[in-house]
Formats: C-alpha cells, sequence, structure tokens
C-alpha cells in the first residue's frame, strides 16, 4: 500500500525532554514538509525539504529539528526548546511541491 | 493581513441545501489553489484543485476570481456525510510550500 506513514498516534513529552515524530512515504516523493495544527487553526508549515539532504525553514522552525537522509524519511525533533509543543502534527509529501498527501498526524501532549 | 483568510463558519444546513464557502488571499503571485477537507481528529485530504476556468467535480464547484483574489467552494444538495471542516490553500512562489486558511467548518443537519 502506498502512503505516508506517521508514528507514533500519539506521544507524551516531559519536561525538558527531546522527541523524535517519524514520517516515512512509499510514493516515491522528493519533497516533504511538517506542519503543526494548533486547535480551530489552520496548519503552520515548520520544515519543508525539496530533496535529499537539504531543508529549509518553515514558518515557525524555531524549537524544532529535521533531517533527510533518505528520500524515504524526514523525521521531527521537538526539542526542549520548543516552550509548547503540545499540538498535531501532520507530515506531508509531493512530487511537484503542489498537491500534497498527508500522514494520519501525531498528537504531542506535555506531561 | 493573513496569507489566506476563510470565514471560520461554524455553516448549519440542512440536508439538500446548497452551501459556498469564499476564501481571499493576499500574495497575487499565488499559482496554484486547492480546497482540502478535514473531519475531526483526521488529517487534511485533497478535495479538489481550483482553475481559473473554475471546475466542478459532482456536487461540487470550486472557482478562482484572480483579479480579485478570491476562490469560491460551492457544495449543492449537501450530505450528512459533507460534515467537516474545509480549509482554503494556496500555493505561493518561491519556496513551494503550501499556505492554508484556517478552515471554515460545515455542520449539514438531518
Amino acid at each position: 500500500d502506498g502512503g505516508i506513514t506517521q508514528s507514533p498516534k500519539y506521544l507524551f513529552r516531559k519536561e525538558g525532554q527531546n522527541v523524535t515524530l517519524s514520517c516515512e512515504q512509499n510514493l516515491n516523493h522528493d519533497a516533504m514538509y511538517w506542519y503543526r495544527q494548533d486547535p480551530g487553526q489552520g496548519l503552520r508549515l515548520i520544515y519543508y525539504s525539496q530533496i535529499v539532504n537539504d531543508f529549509q525553514k518553515g514558518d515557525i522552525a524555531e524549537g524544532y529539528s529535521v533531517s533527510r537522509e533518505k528520500k524515504e524519511s524526514f523525521p521531527l525533533t521537538v526539542t526542549s526548546a520548543q516552550k509548547n509543543p503540545t499540538a498535531f502534527y501532520l507530515c506531508a509529501s509531493s512530487t511537484t511541491g503542489d498537491i500534497q498527501y498527508f500522514g494520519a498526524g501525531t498528537r504531542l501532549s506535555v506531561l | 493581513r493573513k496569507e489566506v483568510e476563510q470565514d471560520p463558519g461554524p455553516f448549519n444546513v440542512p440536508e439538500g441545501a446548497t452551501v459556498a464557502f469564499n476564501c481571499t488571499y493576499s500574495n497575487s503571485a499565488s499559482q496554484s489553489f486547492f480546497w482540502y477537507r478535514q473531519d475531526c481528529r483526521k488529517e487534511p485530504k485533497l478535495l479538489m484543485s481550483v482553475y481559473s476556468s473554475g471546475n466542478e467535480d459532482g456536487r461540487f464547484t470550486a472557482q478562482l476570481n484572480r483579479a480579485s483574489q478570491y476562490i469560491s467552494l460551492l457544495i449543492r444538495d449537501s450530505k450528512l456525510s459533507d460534515s467537516a471542516t474545509y480549509l482554503c490553500v494556496v500555493l505561493g512562489t518561491g519556496r513551494r510550500a503550501l499556505t492554508f486558511g484556517s478552515g471554515t467548518r460545515l455542520q449539514v443537519q438531518p
């Protein structure tokens, strides 16, 4: 089955802890994206990558880090510097940067 | 001013009604436009792309007015299953990433 897989579905972070959200795609898409969604709001871009070994900051990159070592994978680390990490995190991928397809998301909460 | 603005709703309509959503965008150089649908606590899914000439897919019609920087979505003969949040999405220039509106919530009632 082709698609985008995000894991875990739910994640809890303790104070001062870094956590990593996984995003894997087998669609052979070049571009991958991370968004954050807060209740009642639209999606905000955290980081994106158009090609392996390259990525750019989005609108709200502070407190987050990413890597793109493989075409299929684009993990997001929420660092302890992110003071308000509770949100719904969505990973997406696309071929041309136009239509994006989303994973099912990870809900992150703070303990 | 937000890059993409939508009326948040909610729009409460009876089954069978026709409902229209509007969206404005601020970047006149924007290239591509989409409507996504998002169900509660789920990921957004592409509903349709929006073309200058307007396009229709079954009960759904999307239109783009570049001069007014305005996008619309019309849903005819609303079904209970149409209840969701509809996100207006714009692809800008340069960074090739989408900008999302906050969404318009639709509740179709029996």
